[in-house]
């Protein structure tokens, strides 16, 4: 299965955006990029998920660079319930559908 | 809309004894259901993948009769911790792949909110 590699966590102050990265250099061609995430004591929740072209949706804008060798989730302005751990995933045929967690970042929100 | 139910949200049961846990969605129908668990302080791992009909796949090193994975319909799979142990206690999560007619991995799994087991 193909890697990714995220950093191990990061800040934000609330109401403000939130850049997260996400390198994932042996990416296929047929490998989407999800995004997912779990708050403390839950199952993890879809955030967005992209082949190519940016994708936005109503929780947060899914930046994928031109050589899809690394990817950044952007949430527009974060608030407190946004402190969770994003896990970045590929999901293509190699994997057989099937998603591989990883460490993901755990991010932080200061009020 | 893609919400995904998963019962109990926790038990805590004696050394021996076997526990069924649910998942089900609600609003939508789901051919494949994914079974994981989660250590504290770990990542999900993927215990099994579960198909409607048909005998459910396990990943490398789960004991299939151990855990015992029912899909019997498209909404609703189980899984049976047999025989549970102190070691068995975990947290336990299953996701459902929403099929909308795409391929598979251009479609986002939904999750339940887990089960925290417990053996005594």
């Amino acid at each position: 299965d193909a890697k990714t590699t995220q950093p191990n966590s990061m800040e934000s102050n609330e109401e403000e955006p939130v850049h997260l990265p996400c390198n994932h250099s042996t990416i296929s061609g047929t490998d989407y990029i999800h995004w997912y995430r779990q708050l403390p004591s839950q199952g993890p929740e879809y955030v967005i998920h992209g082949l190519t072209s940016n994708v936005n949706n109503r929780m947060a804008s899914l930046a994928i660079a031109e050589d899809r060798k690394s990817s950044t989730l952007i949430l527009h302005r974060a608030t407190l319930r946004d402190a969770a751990v994003y896990y970045c995933i590929l999901n293509g045929e190699t994997s057989g559908s099937r998603l591989t967690f990883g460490e993901g970042t755990q991010l932080t929100v200061n009020p | 809309g893609a919400v995904v139910s998963q019962h109990p949200s926790w038990v805590i049961c004696k050394s021996g004894t076997s526990v069924k846990i649910e998942c089900r969605s609600l609003d939508f129908q789901a051919t494949t259901m994914f079974w994981y668990r989660q250590f504290p302080k770990q990542s999900l791992m993927l215990m099994a993948t579960s198909n409607e009909g048909s005998k459910a796949t396990y990943e490398q090193g789960v004991e299939k009769d151990k855990f015992l994975i029912n899909h019997a319909s498209l909404t609703l799979s189980t899984l049976t911790v047999t025989s549970a142990h102190p070691e068995d206690s975990s947290f336990y999560i299953c996701s459902a792949r929403e099929d909308r007619g795409l391929t598979y991995s251009n479609q986002p799994q939904h999750f339940g909110d887990g089960t925290r087991l417990s053996i005594l």
